[in-house]
């Protein structure tokens, strides 16, 4: 069963561009929430989305979107890049109705010069 | 809000030693779940071990056990019989059972084992 796939996994990006990270959950889980883990801040949530909903945000600027397809696959969003947005960005899904199955992916190491 | 406290930065244990890592959360919910969280140089969160808020007893999964206390708002690990592979990041995070599919972590405690 192949798990949570993030792409890519290394990032160099310049101030003020944006930038576009993609995660695929496990086959069957529906709901995918991303977070990002600095060294100052640590893990804290962005948002999460299930069946191509947003049902949950996170204490973050409007610079940072996502959304997610038919298919589960979903898509965070980074415009206008600042120094302090290098981290590392990690999607977790689960299964509905279960508040067991967070299954995280490696992470998408974003680091903006 | 919830909030998760490590106080523990960094600990280390003697290979098949024991160790307890600390974890404490503030919360006004009496419905919630608390997990551990390891997270090696790989990246990825692997799941260590999780408890619901309702059930009194503590869970355990094989060399790693909990012990939760809900009205101390405490919920420390204890790894057995330490291996080398333990070494890692460790994470305590909090769910609201009610409110959002989110997690709320504590800051990390970085576990060092020695052969």
């Amino acid at each position: 069963k192949a798990g949570v796939t993030q792409t890519p996994r290394y990032l160099i990006k310049t101030r003020g561009q944006q930038v576009t990270l993609s995660c695929s959950p496990i086959s069957g889980h529906r709901s995918v929430s991303w977070y990002q883990q600095t060294p100052g801040q640590g893990l804290q949530f962005l948002f999460e989305y299930f069946s191509e909903t947003q049902r949950n945000k996170g204490n973050f600027p409007g610079r940072f979107s996502g959304r997610q397809f038919s298919n589960s696959r979903s898509e965070m969003n980074v415009s206008t890049l600042e120094l302090g947005d290098s981290a590392l960005y990690l999607c977790a899904s689960s299964m509905p109705g279960t508040v067991y199955g967070y299954t995280f992916g490696s992470g998408t190491r974003l680091t903006v010069v | 809000a919830q909030t998760v406290t490590q106080s523990q930065p960094e600990m280390s244990v003697q290979e098949a030693e024991t160790v307890t890592l600390s974890c404490t959360y503030d919360t006004s919910e009496s419905d919630y779940y608390l997990f551990w969280y390891k997270q090696p140089p790989s990246r990825q969160m692997i799941l260590v071990i999780r408890q619901e808020a309702y059930k009194q007893q503590n869970a355990t999964e094989n060399r790693f056990s909990v012990n939760f206390q809900k009205a101390a708002k405490s919920f420390s690990l204890k790894i057995s019989d330490s291996q080398l592979g333990d070494a890692a990041m460790y994470f305590c995070a909090y769910r609201s059972a009610v409110y959002g599919n989110k997690l709320v972590f504590g800051a990390g405690t970085i576990l060092r084992v020695k052969s």
